[in-house]
């Protein structure tokens, strides 16, 4: 099992530039969550989904739109980049929501200049 | 306010040597609490998880200990080894939570020979 998967690595976009962060999970799991981690600031919550069909807002949904395009696939889309957006991402993906333990994507790691 | 602090914020120890972590919350109501291990450059990893229930829990060298009534937590390792460095995390649960983690900053441990 692969577990969570997350393409690309690494991305460098200009501001206004458009991007889609894919993420993928093999574990039959439920729920899957978007977060970012900046420095010093802890992982935060940008979109989650319960289960396949559903999708909500978390911590910081400002300038990001979700897609929970399958049971195993969840995409997070950046319409128009913005500096403040440089972050490493993550996926994570738990069997449902709340207490269950979140497994963790390798992440992303985005530069908009 | 942070409803996840943890102490300290990072700390340099000599290979073998013990060290201890720390971890103070405010969520309520409690559900559980995990400490996670992410190493440089990839996802966080879950090391433990202990409910309300629990008052110490291991795995190989790390020991977690919770007290709910004072709503503390701390995590000791054990003989350290160089593949301790990372960033250790506390991740809180609630109850009737709807997928909401409360995330600390993470403990920064350097492991030098």
């Amino acid at each position: 099992n692969a577990g969570v998967t997350q393409t690309p690595k690494f991305q460098v976009l200009k501001t206004g530039q458009s991007m889609t962060l894919q993420c993928a999970q093999d574990m039959n799991h439920n729920s899957m969550y978007w977060y970012r981690q900046d420095p010093g600031m802890g992982l935060r919550l940008i979109y989650y989904s319960a289960s396949e069909g559903t999708t909500d807002k978390g911590e910081v949904p400002n300038g990001y739109n979700v897609s929970r395009l399958n049971k195993r696939e969840f995409s997070l889309r950046l319409e128009s980049a913005a500096p403040s957006q440089t972050s490493v991402y993550f996926c994570a993906s738990s069997a449902s929501g709340g207490a269950n333990e979140q497994f963790f994507g390798p992440g992303t790691r985005l530069t908009v200049l | 306010k942070n409803q996840v602090e943890q102490s300290p914020q990072s700390l340099i120890i000599l290979e073998g040597k013990n060290c201890t972590l720390q971890c103070n919350y405010t969520v309520s109501p409690f559900s559980n609490l995990r400490w996670y291990k992410q190493d440089t450059g990839r996802g966080p990893v879950s090391l433990t998880i202990m409910t309300f229930s629990e008052n110490t829990k291991s795995n190989g060298r790390y020991t977690a200990t919770l007290d709910a009534d004072t709503k503390q937590s701390s995590l000791h390792i054990t003989a350290s080894q160089l593949s301790d460095s990372a960033s250790y995390i506390c991740v809180v649960s609630a109850f009737f939570g709807n997928n909401r983690l409360a995330f600390g900053k993470g403990n920064q441990v350097v492991v030098i020979p």
